[in-house]
C-alpha cells in the first residue's frame, strides 16, 4: 500500500526567508502525481503545487518549488520569501491513476513577523 | 474562484436527527467524487468515493447506513449523516478531480451535534 510521510510535526519560518518542508512516500508504481495542498485557518484545501512522476523537472509555482527526487521516493516543498500568509498547515499527497489521494500527517508552518 | 462549493458551511443539529451536506463542482463534471472527515489537527481521513449512478464505496471502518452518499448527477454529490451522535461531530469536506487528477476541495462543513 502506498503511504505518505511527513516527519516535521511543525515547523517555523521568519518573514522574507526559505523553509523546506520534507514529504517522503513509498509506492512500487513508476507512473503517479504528487501535490502539496495548504490549510489555512478557514480550512480550505488550497492546491499549491503538483508534479508528475514522469516529468524529470522540478516543478515551480512562483515562490513555491518542490525537490523531487524519485529514486529516493522524496518530494520537499520549498518557499521562498515567506510571507505572512503562508502560514497554514501543509499536506503533502500521493495519487496513482484514477484512485484516492493519499495523505501525509501534515506539517503546521509558522510564519515570524 | 472556487471550483467544488460545499453547503452547509456549518451546521448544528440534534442528537438523533439527520442531517444532509452537498457537494457540487460549479463548471465540470465530475463522475467521481470523495468525502473526507477531519479532526482538529489531524490529516483528512477518506470515508467513501462518489460514483455517479452507482453505490459510493466505503472505506474500511465507515459505516455506510450513517453515512449515506448519493451521487444523482454529473455535479452533485450528498452525504447524508443519519441519526447523528456527538461523536459524529467533526469537519467533513469533499473533493472532485477537475484536470490531470488535481483534487478541488469544498469548502468544509463544521457538525457539531447537541
Amino acid at each position: 500500500a502506498q503511504t505518505v510521510t511527513q516527519s516535521q510535526p511543525e515547523m517555523s519560518v521568519q518573514e522574507a526567508e526559505t523553509v523546506t518542508l520534507s514529504c517522503t512516500y513509498d509506492t512500487s508504481e513508476s507512473d503517479y502525481y504528487l501535490f502539496w495542498y495548504k490549510q489555512p485557518p478557514s480550512r480550505q484545501m488550497i492546491l499549491v503545487i503538483r508534479q508528475e512522476a514522469y516529468k524529470q523537472q522540478n516543478a515551480t509555482e512562483n515562490r513555491f518549488s518542490v525537490n523531487f527526487q524519485k529514486a529516493a521516493k522524496s518530494f520537499s516543498l520549498k518557499i521562498s520569501d515567506s510571507q505572512l500568509g503562508d502560514a497554514a498547515m501543509y499536506f503533502c499527497a500521493y495519487k496513482f491513476d484514477g484512485n484516492k489521494l493519499v495523505f501525509g500527517a501534515g506539517t503546521i508552518l509558522r510564519v515570524k513577523s | 474562484g472556487a471550483v467544488v462549493s460545499q453547503h452547509p458551511s456549518w451546521v448544528i443539529c440534534k442528537s438523533g436527527t439527520s442531517v444532509k451536506i452537498e457537494c457540487r463542482s460549479l463548471d465540470f463534471q465530475a463522475t467521481t467524487m470523495f468525502w473526507y472527515r477531519q479532526f482538529p489537527k489531524q490529516s483528512l481521513m477518506l470515508m467513501a468515493t462518489s460514483n455517479e449512478g452507482s453505490k459510493a464505496t466505503y472505506e474500511q471502518g465507515v459505516e455506510k447506513d450513517k453515512f449515506l452518499i448519493n451521487h444523482a448527477s454529473l455535479t452533485l454529490s450528498t452525504l447524508t449523516v443519519t441519526s447523528a451522535h456527538p461523536e459524529d461531530s467533526s469537519f467533513y469536506i469533499c473533493s472532485a478531480d477537475r484536470v490531470e487528477y488535481s483534487a478541488f476541495f469544498g469548502q468544509g462543513t463544521r457538525l457539531t451535534v447537541v
